[in-house]
């Protein structure tokens, strides 16, 4: 079975810095690894993904992450980040050929003035 | 409308009382799931459906019933509500290639 590990659980930064979110996941099979943001009182949007091809993935708001298979991480990073950024970030896999989503703990990003 | 539709949002109820949760999805999509979220443990999958024949139970199952009414409609209930099942609790649907889309949550208190 797969499983995903966030390692922080809070990371406070101040705004137009850069941040980095931890992920690392555990899989025998191979697996496509998607990040979720959930913002305050809302449901899980997708981020980002990865499903194949190019290690490097981005999304419309400047996040990106990079699948590192010698390592099993799929990091989320973001050069500047601003206030409306705040929310709770969630990665997540899935098994290739499976339906199923296992999901980390959740870390919940803080960006202060 | 939201492709997916919780109901209630919000919810508290006593011990021992039964209740449900309802879902309805416009995606048409075949595969539901039902998640229950709490503070520094992420989501956890409660019951999963691939059709409408097709029930399955998920990490964290105990306690917890579902029906799949339709293709559109899946609901889940707590036949005997306790305190530690208060939680933010996720309805999605996803089509074949995993391409999910979440509710909003309802957040269900019980004291």
């Amino acid at each position: 079975a797969q499983s995903v590990t966030q390692l922080d659980s809070q990371v406070p930064v101040f705004e137009e810095a850069p941040v980095e979110l931890r992920c690392n996941y555990s899989s025998s099979v191979s697996v496509y690894l998607f990040w979720y943001v959930q913002y305050p009182n809302q449901g899980l949007q997708l981020l980002l993904k990865y499903l194949s091809g190019s290690t490097l993935v981005e999304s419309i708001n400047g996040f990106e992450a990079e699948f590192n298979k010698s390592q099993t991480s799929f990091h989320l990073r973001k050069p500047s980040v601003h206030i409306s950024d705040t929310a709770e970030y969630f990665c997540a896999v899935r098994k290739g050929g499976g339906n199923k989503l296992t999901f980390g703990t959740g870390t919940q990003l803080k960006v202060e003035l | 409308d939201a492709d997916v539709t919780q109901t209630p949002r919000n919810r508290i109820t006593k011990t021992g009382k039964r209740i449900m949760l309802e879902c309805s999805q416009t995606k048409g999509h075949d595969r539901m799931y039902w998640y229950r979220q709490d503070p520094g443990l992420g989501l956890q999958l409660i019951y999963y459906s691939f059709d409408v024949k097709d029930i399955n139970k998920g990490e964290i199952s105990d306690g917890y019933s579902v029906s799949r009414q339709a293709q559109a409609k899946f609901s889940l209930s707590l036949e005997s509500a306790i305190p530690n099942q208060t939680a933010l609790y996720f309805c999605a649907t996803s089509d074949e290639l995993g391409h999910y889309t979440f509710g909003s949550g309802t957040r269900l208190t019980v004291v």
